[in-house]
């Protein structure tokens, strides 16, 4: 069975930083594309990064570059976020999914998600 | 970047109606366009890929169509587990884009 679990959310002050995780299981984590979406409290989904299965290709929306970094590690079956600079805006359920945008994968499954809040 | 307009925001519906959500890319994506369910509290659900092929384990009453810029998803007969909100997803571009959903209400 396929599965996704994200950790590492939490309270975080403007400015501060956090390492999110995905742990993957049920399938091999290194031949799939794998992405973080995120989701405002009562708002829509926004797509924040993709990562390539060999961890060298990635893409961020743009109001993340610069300060989110997507990684990898195909060996630990696991699949990391780690943001830096955080803003208010930035306050969201981060969900990692796998191969979000690709041609296998295509978004089908999705973890519970972590909440990540930025306040002081 | 392209924009995903959806409409309508929000719908109120009975149980057995056929529901018809549209989608409209800001420009041509081709069939690389997807749409996901989400309920309250939940992650989303993947339902249909390129524009129009459903997901294994989805039910039939989902479907798809399109291409270009103009899709839509409906719903043949809503039931009570149907009640929720669909977002359509562009893949053709980076960034990868969401509409801004359409929450379905009985």
């Amino acid at each position: 069975e396929v599965q996704l679990v994200e950790s590492g959310g939490a309270l975080v002050q403007p400015g501060g930083s956090l390492r999110l995780s995905c742990a993957a299981s049920g399938f091999t984590l290194s031949t799939y594309w794998m992405s973080w979406v995120r989701q405002a409290p009562g708002k829509g989904l926004e797509w924040v990064a993709n990562i390539k299965q060999d961890g060298i290709e990635k893409y961020y929306v743009d109001s993340v570059k610069g300060r989110f970094t997507i990684s990898r590690d195909n060996a630990e079956n696991s699949l990391y976020l780690q943001m830096n600079s955080l803003r208010a805006e930035d306050t969201a359920v981060y969900y990692c999914a796998r191969g979000l945008g690709s041609s296998t994968g295509r978004g089908d499954y999705w973890g519970q998600g972590t909440l990540v809040t930025v306040s002081s | 970047d392209i924009q995903m307009t959806q409409s309508p925001s929000s719908l109120s519906a009975f149980v057995g109606d056929r529901v018809t959500i549209t989608c409209r890319a800001s420009q041509g994506i081709g069939n690389d366009l997807a749409w996901f369910q989400q309920k309250p509290g939940k992650a989303p659900k993947f339902l249909i890929y390129a524009a129009s092929s459903l997901q294994s384990g989805v039910p039939s009453k989902f479907s798809g169509s399109g291409y270009g810029t103009d899709f839509t998803l409906t719903i043949s007969s809503l039931q009570p587990e149907d009640f929720a909100t669909y977002y359509c997803h562009q893949y053709n571009t980076y960034p990868l884009t969401f509409g801004g959903g359409t929450k379905v209400e009985i």
